[in-house]
């Protein structure tokens, strides 16, 4: 079975650039999950979807990122504009189930990381 | 609002040596717990799950265990490897679902 796939691996921007990432997640999975991990932290979470919807967004910094997952598989996170406290690695994840049950393990990508100068 | 620490935040040991890598959490009200581990550069691996009402899962070498009365998880890895030089972090979920917090990690040498 294929796993997560991100794009691009590696971006380097200026500040008040904008940019985009791309998720798949695994085929049949209803829940996608974007975090950000900053250098020497954990993952957080900054959106959660199940199928097109968002469950979570509360640490989604809304003035500058939006994301969307439309017809219920990929997804798409964007930063517009970009500051320097941006640089991280942005990991897409995804689970069979969610709200209405299921497993909720989640199968990571290999994550976008990103510099912001 | 929960909060996830790991103890230690790095550990080196040599090869073949048995060690514990500690998880501990605020809220008791978890849906489940997840270790993974995570290659410099790669994204995160999962390693075990474990459900409220489960006590431990063991997967090869690794045993994690989960107390929630305590707010506290171990993983256990016998006989360490070269290879198992990664971060290992754990992660709770609460028990709506929504919520899923990562603790900082813990960094994992073994020497040879």
């Amino acid at each position: 079975e294929a796993g997560v796939a991100q794009s691009p691996r590696y971006k380097i921007i200026e500040k008040r650039q904008s940019v985009a990432f791309w998720c798949n997640p695994i085929s049949g999975h209803a829940t996608l999950y974007w975090y950000q991990q900053i250098l020497g932290q954990g993952p957080k979470l900054l959106i959660q979807f199940q199928n097109n919807g968002v469950v979570d967004d509360s640490q989604l910094p809304k003035d500058r990122f939006s994301a969307e997952r439309l017809k219920g598989v990929d997804s798409t996170l964007k930063i517009q504009p970009a500051k320097l406290e941006d640089s991280a690695v942005y990991l897409c994840a995804s689970s069979l189930g969610g709200w209405t049950g299921g497993s909720y393990e989640q199968y990571f990508g290999p994550g976008t990381r990103l510099t912001v100068t | 609002k929960q909060e996830v620490t790991q103890i230690p935040a790095a550990l080196s040991v040599p090869e073949g040596e048995n060690l514990v890598l500690n998880c501990s959490f605020t809220d008791s009200a978890i849906y489940n717990l997840q270790w993974f581990r995570q290659d410099p550069g790669k994204g995160l691996t999962s390693l075990l799950l474990i459900q409220s009402s489960q006590r431990e899962q063991t997967s090869g070498r690794l045993n994690a265990s989960l107390d929630k009365s305590s707010g506290r998880s171990t993983l256990y890895i016998a006989a360490s490897q070269p290879g198992d030089s990664a971060t290992y972090l754990c992660a709770v979920r609460d028990n709506y679902g929504q919520n899923f917090v990562f603790g900082p990690g813990t960094r994992l040498s073994v020497l040879p």
